[in-house]
């Protein structure tokens, strides 16, 4: 059973400080790593899509690196904000269609 | 921007009922995909469907479920009798393309819960 590890599950910061969330993965078979923002009640929001090893993607505040090799994914918000209260979900794709989620972690942002 | 719908937004049944849950996908899209999130659990994978046909589906995906595409724009999944433990939340997605780097598109998703 493919398994895709997000740590850690929530987190609290203040308004302004940098955070960053670690999403793990078996190396074989990888396809692709998938990033996701979900706020409660609407569509989950595609952020990033990875396929390369050492591929660095950003949008905004909000960055994310991979390693293929050793099957990890970061994901790093620079200088937070309480819009992005969020919990943020990676996905593993192995085949031609199927994501594997990992749990998602919470976050929650303090003004 | 376009958007994946689904409808209802939440849905209550009594055990043993059959429920449809829909979507309407992005229109240029031809990758069709349900997910579900049971409470406290992950998101987990439940079929693919391509071409008016399921390209993938998964263990969880038995006789109990089937999907269609009835018309050009809607995408159902059936549920012929529901159990308490299909209560969850389901989401439609649906992406331009297939393999890798091809983003899905969720819906906000159907909460049904079983009674």
């Amino acid at each position: 059973i493919l398994n895709v590890e997000q740590s850690p599950q929530s987190l609290h910061v203040q308004e302004g400080d940098s955070t960053n969330f670690t999403c793990s993965f078996p190396s074989s078979n990888f396809y692709a790593l998938h990033w996701y923002r979900w706020e409660t009640a609407k569509s989950p929001e595609a952020l990033f899509v990875m396929t390369l090893n050492g591929d660095e993607k950003k949008k905004g505040r909000i960055s994310a690196t991979l390693n293929t090799k050793e099957g990890y994914s970061y994901l790093y918000i620079k200088g937070s904000q309480p819009e992005d209260s969020a919990t943020y979900l990676c996905a593993l794709e192995t085949s031609g269609s199927r994501l594997t989620f990992g749990e998602g972690t919470q976050l929650t942002v303090n003004p | 921007e376009p958007e994946v719908t689904q409808t209802p937004s939440h849905q209550v049944t009594q055990m043993g009922q059959e429920v449809i849950l829909r979507c309407v996908p992005i229109s240029n899209h031809l990758y069709f995909y349900w997910y579900r999130q049971i409470l406290g659990q992950k998101v987990e994978f439940l079929v693919s469907f391509y071409n008016n046909e399921i390209s993938e589906k998964s263990e969880i995906f038995d006789d109990q479920f089937s999907v269609e595409r009835p018309d050009g724009s809607n995408f159902t999944l059936k549920i012929r009798s529901t159990k308490l433990e299909d209560s969850a939340m389901y989401f439609c997605a649906s992406s331009r393309q297939t393999a890798a780097k091809n983003i899905q598109y969720f819906g906000a998703g159907t909460r049904l819960s079983v009674l």
